[in-house]
């Protein structure tokens, strides 16, 4: 049974570019999370999804940042114009269900580095 | 909103020594507590969970009791190896996962 796979592992962009980065949740799993962990500090929750729709996107960054979660196919985060502080590890993370108590699984994470 | 507060690292310890990093938490309800471990370059791992007060997670030798009382959940280890040098993060499920801002523990041979 795979696990939570992230693609890329590790991803560069000059500034100005698009990042997108995919995230394939355990089989099972309707839920989908992701955390940005910058240099050096903790994991920032950025957004919940289900499938087809957006939970709770109250980490998100207002501008440049979006993301998905469509009926087939992985979750996207797509981050548009990157920034040298977009430089992060992303992490995906995904549950059977929203309840409490449920473990959440996460990826390996995604390395974006901006130059 | 929900918040968790671990103490500061980096902690330093020798080989088999005691380990204890401090966790306390702010929610609403009544979450559900993790610890997470993070080795360089690598995701998180799952290291311990606790559902209900009083709970007791273990794993490796890491143990940690949910204390409602005191909205704590100190993750302990009773003697330290070089291989659980890491990244330690203390989190909640409420209504998603909140992270402390994490420790590094370095283990000393």
């Amino acid at each position: 049974n795979a696990g939570v796979m992230q693609n890329p592992r590790h991803l560069v962009r000059r500034r100005g570019q698009e990042a997108r980065l995919r995230c394939s949740p355990m089989k099972g799993h309707s839920h989908v999370y992701w955390y940005r962990q910058l240099p050096e500090e903790g994991l920032k929750f950025m957004v919940y999804l289900q499938k087809e729709n957006i939970i709770d996107e109250s980490g998100m960054p207002k501008e440049r940042f979006s993301a998905e979660f469509p009926k087939e196919g992985p979750s996207i985060l797509r981050i548009q114009q990157v920034v040298r502080g977009d430089s992060a590890a992303y992490f995906c993370a995904s549950s059977p269900s929203w309840m409490a108590g449920n473990t959440i699984y996460f990826g390996e994470g995604s390395w974006l580095t901006v130059v | 909103g929900d918040s968790v507060t671990q103490m500061e690292g980096p902690v330093t310890l020798s080989e088999e020594a005691f380990l204890t990093i401090n966790c306390t938490y702010t929610a609403t309800g009544y979450p559900s507590l993790f610890w997470y471990v993070q080795y360089p370059g690598e995701g998180l791992q799952l290291l311990l969970k606790a559902t209900k007060a009083d709970d007791k997670g273990s794993n490796k030798g890491f143990e940690a009791t949910y204390r409602k009382e005191t909205t704590s959940f100190h993750l302990e280890k009773g003697s330290v190896q070089v291989s659980d040098s890491a990244v330690y993060f203390c989190a909640l499920y409420g209504n998603k996962l909140v992270f402390g801002a994490g420790t590094i523990l370095r283990v000393k041979s």
